[in-house]
């Protein structure tokens, strides 16, 4: 679980802005996955990527967010113009494609 | 739609004896099940799988039994810790690589 590093652990930001959310896979992984939590629900997936190209994004609201996961460094969760129904939990794991999927400590988004 | 249901959103067990956690699917489509464990302010942590070509997969404490004809598998831990108080997800996907869909978690706290 350690190995999948998110970054930040907490994110605070006013309606509006933007949100940036970072996730370096573990060592050797090229699958990358994001979930968001709702409080008191169950992860809902958003997003699957591989490195520079999106797989499935059948999770993801069709405007303001979007995701990458660029031939070099971490992927990226951004959200634009945040609303307060914004506010969740979001989690990354990556996974070698073919076995389990491992989880990040997760970036918890407050939209104040 | 809930593809992966746990009806019971929590369950008390005493310390030794043994828990026992269920989970429905209705997407005969699926052919991987996990479980993952999960502590307050962290990730999900990956506890123990099965595919569906077997009905019973055995780690340590950990038990998983599957059974398709009903679309339900359930996870037996014994005997029940103190340490094992934590929301559990079961998840189910459907080929490799693709995403993982998650039950709303079961709440188990194991009392001494």
């Amino acid at each position: 679980n350690a190995g999948v590093m998110q970054n930040p652990r907490h994110l605070v930001r006013r309606r509006g802005q933007e949100a940036r959310l970072r996730c370096s896979p573990m060592k050797g992984h090229s699958h990358v996955y994001w979930y968001r939590q709702l409080p008191e629900e169950g992860l809902k997936f958003m997003v699957y990527l591989q490195k520079e190209n999106i797989i499935d994004e059948s999770g993801m609201p069709k405007e303001r967010f979007s995701a990458e996961f660029p031939k070099e460094g971490p992927s990226i969760l951004r959200i634009q113009q945040v609303v307060r129904g914004d506010s969740a939990a979001y989690f990354c794991a990556s996974s070698l494609g073919t076995a389990e999927a491992f989880f990040g400590q997760g970036t918890r988004l407050t939209v104040v | 739609d809930q593809q992966v249901k746990q009806n019971s959103p929590s369950l008390s067990v005493q310390e030794g004896r043994i828990s026992i956690l269920n989970c429905d699917y209705t997407n005969s489509m699926f052919d991987y099940f996990l479980w993952y464990k999960k502590y307050p302010a962290e990730g999900p942590t990956f506890l123990i799988s099965i595919s569906s070509i077997k009905d019973k997969n055995e780690d340590g404490r950990f038990t998983v039994f599957l059974n398709k004809s009903a679309k339900h598998l359930s996870l037996h831990i014994v005997p029940s810790q103190p340490g094992d108080s934590a929301v559990y997800f079961c998840a189910a996907r459907t080929g490799t690589a693709s995403k993982l869909t998650f039950g709303t978690g079961t709440r188990l706290q194991v009392t001494l």
